[in-house]
């Protein structure tokens, strides 16, 4: 089981409402992941993290910021939401070994964040 | 810079009969890691099936399994004696053997949504 929970599974608000999702992961993995997805539709990576104090911009451009305090906590926010960050958001994570390929790199999603933006 | 293409939007299956995904990918190196995720209505993504692309077997896990054509840069996906629990979106994956940069991140294909008819 993977063990990779995210908070809250869903949020409706209002705009201009400053907004966290909380992700939280107890396998030890450095490496942790945002995707953003809307209902049925492809996954766009919008930020990573290979480990504490360690945050990159994905491939999707995102208004959202992220912070990695704690290797087990990688929490993402929306200073100011909008209608357009209306969506869904995977947090996943997965092992990270740069001095050797033991692992696949697989990755671990939580259950997702659903965010409605009114 | 490696694509993963899934060509079927939808597709669609009869309980207990088998159905195959198509998944092809590009990439100009020699090692890699493949991987099959399923993502079910409203519930968490998980990992179907792993393929390390220096074993020419191809993998299974029970009723999954994949035709993994290197050559061809191919990586099917098998499912036999289908059930109403496999209706899902299925995402194929690539992952380069590098952990630099970007360069360990998974690379997803657009998805298919597979229905399962009783």
């Amino acid at each position: 089981e993977a063990d990779i929970y995210q908070t809250p599974r869903y949020l409706v608000i209002g705009t201009g409402k400053k907004i966290t999702l909380e992700c939280s992961q107890t396998m030890g993995h450095d490496k942790m992941y945002w995707y953003q997805q809307d209902p049925g539709m492809e996954l766009h990576l919008i930020h990573y993290s290979y480990g504490v104090n360690s945050t990159e911009k994905g491939d999707l451009s995102s208004e959202s910021t992220v912070s990695r305090i704690r290797t087990e906590h990688f929490p993402l926010t929306l200073e100011s939401a909008r209608p357009s960050h209306t969506s869904q958001y995977l947090c996943a994570s997965s092992e990270f070994n740069p001095f050797g390929t033991s692992n696949t790199g697989e990755l671990f999603f939580g259950e997702g964040s659903r965010l409605t933006v009114l | 810079a490696q694509t993963v293409t899934q060509s079927q939007p939808e597709m669609s299956v009869q309980e207990a009969e088998t159905v195959t995904l198509s998944c092809t990918y590009d990439t100009s190196e020699s090692d890699y890691y493949l991987f099959w995720y399923k993502q079910p209505p409203s519930r968490q993504m998980i990992l179907v099936i792993r393929q390390e692309a220096y074993k020419q077997q191809n993998a299974t896990e029970n009723r999954f399994s994949v035709n993994f054509q290197k050559a061809a840069k191919s990586f099917s996906l098998k499912i036999s004696d289908s059930q109403l629990g496999d209706a899902a979106m299925y995402f194929c994956a690539y992952r380069s053997p590098y952990y630099g940069g970007s360069q360990g991140n998974l690379i997803f294909g657009k998805g298919t949504k597979l229905s399962v008819k009783p």
